[in-house]
């Protein structure tokens, strides 16, 4: 089965920059999505095709790709950005949604 | 944009099949454009994508739940359908109804609030 790795946690200060990655095998042939899940709410897309905000998205939020890695970047981070962020494609040999482990952002 | 509202059991027992329902509101389920998609999160884990159903009824599924899971469309009543059969505890789980873009690179957005159902006896 196909594996989108994500690391577990990640700690920013705030007016920082956090850096979430997401790393698979072919990735980079891949179209990578990015959802952002605040506690006790549903998920809700925050970038897609690898580099495109959403619609409501703050130009702070940005993704981009580079080899097998993609990486979700959100500039001046605030306390409001506290939340768990997953990658997502899709897996064409196989036909399904792979979603990443989720990576839980904490705003020191 | 559509409004995704899951309604079902919110407690089964082990053995038993979990039906859950997605009412879909503010467009129309039998467009083109779009799958209506299942995701599950275990409590205090993250997201497992289940499986989803297109307007023809064509499905797609997880290869790991496949042997268990049939979702199916109602475009009469706007709304589609999971059941997943032979539940255990490790079924237990938030589980979120979506839309996913038909396309080849699909986007799952929007989610429905999400229910939670466990299993246990």
């Amino acid at each position: 089965s196909y594996v989108l790795t994500q690391p577990p946690s990640l700690s920013v200060p705030p007016g920082q920059t956090a850096r979430i990655t997401c790393g698979g095998d072919f990735l980079e042939s891949k179209i990578v999505h990015w959802y952002r899940q605040k506690p006790g709410q549903a998920p809700v897309l925050v970038v897609s095709d690898d580099r495109d905000r959403a619609s409501g998205i703050p130009e702070r939020f940005s993704g981009s790709k580079s080899g097998n890695t993609a990486t979700l970047t959100i500039s001046w981070v605030e306390a409001g950005d506290e939340a768990d962020y997953y990658c997502q494609v899709w897996e064409s040999s196989s036909e399904y949604v792979v979603f990443g482990g989720g990576t839980k952002l904490t705003v020191l | 944009q559509e409004q995704l509202q899951e309604s079902g059991p919110g407690l089964v027992k082990p053995s038993e099949t979990l039906s859950l329902t997605c009412n879909v509101s503010g467009g129309s389920i039998d467009s083109r454009s779009y799958y209506w998609g299942w995701i599950r999160q275990p409590p205090g884990k993250g997201l497992e994508w289940i499986g989803s159903v297109y307007y023809s009824g064509y499905t797609y599924y997880n290869p790991s739940l496949k042997s268990r899971v049939t979702i199916s469309i109602d475009t009469s009543k706007n709304q589609f359908s999971l059941k997943l059969n032979s539940v255990t505890a490790e079924d237990t789980a938030l589980y979120f109804c979506a839309r996913q873009t038909a396309v080849a690179h699909t986007v799952v957005s929007p989610w429905g609030q999400g229910t939670l159902v466990t299993v246990s006896s």
